[in-house]
């Protein structure tokens, strides 16, 4: 069976420093792959997909950026984080060849301080 | 613009309640409308619809889709204190990609 994984759970970042959250799916070949962030009592927010290795789409201009360097595997970073970049953010994944079930890790809680 | 408005924003009823969520979207690139779960963390998937008028039901869940009025509506009947959550609405589109809209509150209070 498929099983997503996200590090860390919380974490608490200076303003300026950067940030390395990582995301990795097991049990599925060339899924495509999300990065989502939802601020409190609000939906989710599109950051990046990828529907294979190396191939990114940024949806909203930001202070973020992403990777995909191997298949299963999806990192979100910054060089040097804001105060805006508090929130909760969640990877997903879903079958490749238009499959719209998505599957999510369990998150990671940012605060910036 | 991709929209997806959900609504309401926030609901408080009693166990045994029966609930009405629902979710409009902009035509755009559909192909699909789906429903999620969010407890505590990650949302957990509950229904996809992709035709007009044929109801998915899962135990005291169902949800229809209208493709002409462009909405879609989730049910929950005799609701428990388990079924407080967030109840998110997506609307998928043929890249690929989901657009999600601000979720529905539920809290069901014994």
């Amino acid at each position: 069976s498929q099983t997503i994984h996200q590090w860390p759970a919380t974490l608490v970042q200076p303003v300026g420093s950067p940030l390395s959250l990582e995301c990795t799916v097991e049990g599925t070949s060339n899924p495509n792959l999300y990065w989502y962030r939802q601020a409190a009592g609000r939906g989710l927010q599109l950051l990046f997909y990828s529907v294979g290795i190396g191939q990114i789409s940024s949806e909203v201009p930001q202070n973020l950026s992403a990777s995909r360097p191997q298949d299963r595997q999806f990192i979100l970073s910054s060089k040097k984080l804001l105060l805006s970049d508090s929130g909760f953010y969640l990877c997903a994944w879903a079958g490749g060849g238009g499959t719209d079930t998505q599957y999510f890790g369990p998150g990671t809680r940012l605060t910036v301080l | 613009e991709d929209k997806v408005v959900q609504s309401p924003l926030s609901l408080v009823v009693h166990e045994g309640d029966t609930v009405t969520l629902n979710c409009s979207y902009e035509v755009t690139n559909f192909r699909s409308l789906l429903w999620y779960k969010q407890e505590k963390k990650a949302p957990t998937f509950l229904f996809m619809l992709t035709s007009s008028g044929i109801e998915k039901k899962s135990g005291r869940l169902s949800s229809i889709l209208d493709k002409k009025e462009l909405f879609s509506i989730l049910n929950i009947t005799a609701t428990q204190t388990g079924d407080s959550a967030i109840y998110l609405c997506a609307r998928g589109t043929n890249a690929g990609k989901s657009t999600f809209g601000d979720g529905t509150t539920l809290t069901v209070k014994p």
